[in-house]
């Protein structure tokens, strides 16, 4: 089946500036590359996503990118803010979805 | 519309004990996740319901655990005999369409086998 790892598992940086985060899959069937943001407490919520026909997608202040050969994706996120503060999943997918262990991301003020 | 239902809430249970997890969908949803997520770590795969196919249950940690989806809608994940490490929060997501699409998670539920 799918495995999915994600690196790192925690992440701090500096209000302003970039935070990038990636994972590699194994499962070369995959075509669905979403990324979920889950605040302390709350359901995970989709921010991004990606399907294997495209390279890149941005959305404002986040871009996600694929490389396909590779296996690998990644989040992008510039001018981070505080509230850009929570814990990030990367999952693949063909039909079912397997989803990384998740990185901690803190945005110091 | 209404999003993704679980219930309970909050579950606490004794160790030994049977347990029933309930999840409705969004109205229309085809496909349905279960996974569970034990503190501070990641989304642990466990089940999927697509329509009227075989669910894949690959994900199922052991023969305790077992989910049945009625009707193409509801679906109530069943843990036999808990143990302390089943400990954990419960999610269901739904999705709309056959296939890798966004998945809407419910509020999930917290178990604690004491």
């Amino acid at each position: 089946g799918e495995n999915v790892e994600q690196h790192p598992s925690t992440l701090s940086v500096q209000e302003g500036d970039s935070a990038v985060i990636k994972c590699t899959y194994s499962d070369s069937a995959s075509n669905y590359f979403p990324w979920y943001k889950q605040e302390l407490g709350k359901r995970p919520q989709l921010i991004i996503d990606i399907r294997s026909n495209v390279g890149e997608k941005k959305d404002q202040r986040i871009a996600v990118t694929l490389n396909k050969t590779a296996k690998h994706f990644s989040l992008h996120i510039t001018e981070t803010q505080p509230e850009d503060s929570a814990v990030y999943f990367c999952a693949a997918s063909v039909n079912d979805m397997r989803f990384g262990a998740g990185t901690r991301l803190t945005v110091k003020p | 519309g209404a999003g993704v239902s679980q219930s309970p809430s909050n579950k606490v249970t004794e160790k030994g004990k049977d347990v029933e997890l309930r999840c409705d969908p969004i109205s229309g949803h085809t496909a349905l996740y279960w996974y569970r997520q034990s503190l501070g770590q990641g989304l642990e795969f466990l089940i999927y319901f697509q329509g009227n196919s075989a669910p894949d249950k690959s994900g199922l940690p052991s023969d305790r655990f077992s989910a049945e989806r009625t009707g193409g809608s509801v679906s109530t994940l069943t843990i036999q005999r808990t143990q302390q490490e089943d400990s954990a929060v419960y999610l269901c997501a739904s999705s709309s369409r056959r296939g890798p699409y966004e998945q809407y998670f419910g509020p999930g539920t917290r178990l604690t086998v004491t």
